[in-house]
């Protein structure tokens, strides 16, 4: 299965800055899929990146708030744009690898104040 | 879309029990359904997956069922021990299908008391 990496692990943020976190995957992978884990809840799919093109955003989720750029098969970042305390949660990035399943990075911690 | 429910959100047993958490989900097409175990601070992990062609599936001492026709599927962990204390999510999707998305349950709290 594919090894993840996720940077940061976590961030405590100023209301109204932004934060870009990085995901690197060991192998090349078609989808890469960013999710959102409110504190004590389940996982929520916020949009699946292609390499070349637009990401593709679930209900709820917009590009302006949740800037997503796929450079290469490896890597992905996740921009968490005009933040508010709203926005503090756990934000993890996904892919799935050759019949080995979904696999998730180790998640980015934010807190906003 | 698939809608996933997970049961019980909490769950306490006592050490060397066993633990049961169930799952329906709502789209017949659905024939992946995976299980994640999510410590603190970590992101979730897969611990076992069953495919719909196939009705149960054992890896140590976690096992899981899936009924297709009922539409559920369960996770069975035996002789319980401290560290299996965790977050565990189940999943459903329909792999190869466009646009597919693994879609969770709420999640089960299971805390394994020495």
């Amino acid at each position: 299965s594919a090894v993840i990496s996720q940077k940061p692990s976590r961030d405590i943020c100023q209301r109204g800055t932004s934060l870009t976190i990085q995901c690197q995957v060991d192998s090349q992978v078609t989808m890469m899929f960013w999710y959102r884990q409110q504190p004590g809840q389940s996982l929520t799919l916020i949009a699946t990146a292609n390499q070349g093109s637009e990401a593709t955003y679930e209900s709820g989720f917009v590009i302006d708030k949740f800037p997503i750029s796929r450079p290469n098969l490896t890597f992905s970042t996740l921009t968490v744009s005009n933040m508010s305390p709203e926005d503090s949660s756990i934000y993890l990035c996904s892919v799935e690898k050759g019949g080995y399943g979904y696999t998730f990075g180790s998640g980015t911690r934010l807190t906003v104040v | 879309g698939e809608n996933v429910e997970q049961h019980p959100s909490t769950l306490s047993v006592q050490e060397g029990d066993s633990a049961v958490i169930k799952c329906t989900y709502s789209d017949s097409a659905s024939n992946y359904f995976p299980w994640y175990k999510q410590e603190l601070g970590k992101g979730p992990q897969l611990i076992i997956d069953i495919r719909s062609n196939v009705g149960e599936k054992k890896d140590q001492r976690i096992a899981v069922t899936l009924n297709k026709t009922a539409k559920h599927f369960s996770l069975h962990i035996t002789e319980t021990q401290p560290e299996d204390s965790a977050v565990y999510f189940c999943a459903a999707i329909h792999l190869k299908a466009a646009g597919n998305k693994l879609t969770f349950g709420g999640g089960t709290r299971v805390l394994v008391k020495p």
